[in-house]
């Protein structure tokens, strides 16, 4: 596995309030994914990046922002959280075998 | 948009049987294609890649064959153990810029003692 890891694992944040996520890789990989996973609706992209301050959109970006100061840290920001906005987070690296590995996943409840 | 489709959405087998699980994408251009495992409440664990200009990947027990021409892709697991009981997903990827991946819902596995 690539050493990924998210933080915080578990969040229950309130309507309206800005959350931030955290995914960190120790593999030094270069692309770097916010997805969602919801019942229904399986895993969609939310935030890519390809490179540090390089990002771009996925299917299901509004309401997010993503960061990447650093190549190991990829941030992903909920501006105004809604309740729509509530599921389970992964993040995940590209290897250099074009596999990607995933993160534990980060678990937002929006009330 | 590709659409990446796997059926059956469940599947029970008794032990020992093989799974044969299937995965069909409308968009032909892949350039590769995953099959991943995830346990509940858990991340994806990647079992099998295959690049679009092979037929087959092996690991162990997996084998995971792909009919690019088709939209197919076929896992197999020999001889099932309980501890296969997951959900499988496979997701494709179109293009080698971006390596941006497109999943299917996943067959969810229960392999019976």
């Amino acid at each position: 596995d690539a050493g990924i890891t998210q933080s915080p694992r578990h969040k229950v944040t309130e309507t309206g309030t800005p959350v931030t996520l955290r995914c960190h890789q120790t593999e030094n990989h270069r692309y770097m994914y916010w997805y969602r996973q919801d019942p229904g609706h399986g895993l969609r992209l939310i935030h890519y990046s390809y490179g540090v301050k390089d990002t771009d959109k996925g299917e299901v970006s509004d309401g997010y922002s993503v960061s990447r100061s650093k190549t190991e840290d990829f941030l992903l920001t909920l501006e105004s959280a809604t309740s729509s906005q509530t599921s389970v987070y992964f993040c995940a690296s590209q290897g250099f075998s074009y596999e990607q590995y995933f993160g534990p996943g980060t678990r937002l409840t929006v009330t | 948009k590709q659409e990446v489709t796997q059926i059956p959405a469940a599947l029970s087998v008794p032990e020992g049987e093989n799974l044969v699980l299937n995965c069909s994408f409308t968009d032909s251009a892949i350039y590769n294609l995953q099959w991943f495992r995830q346990d509940p409440g858990k991340g994806l664990t990647s079992l099998l890649l295959i690049q679009s200009s092979q037929r087959e990947q092996t690991s162990g027990r997996l084998n995971a064959s792909l009919d690019k021409s088709s939209g197919r892709s076929t896992l197999y697991i020999a001889a099932s153990q309980p501890g296969d009981s997951a959900t499988y997903l496979c997701a494709v990827s179109v293009t080698s810029n971006d390596y941006k991946l497109s999943f299917g819902a996943g067959t969810t596995v229960t392999v019976r003692a």
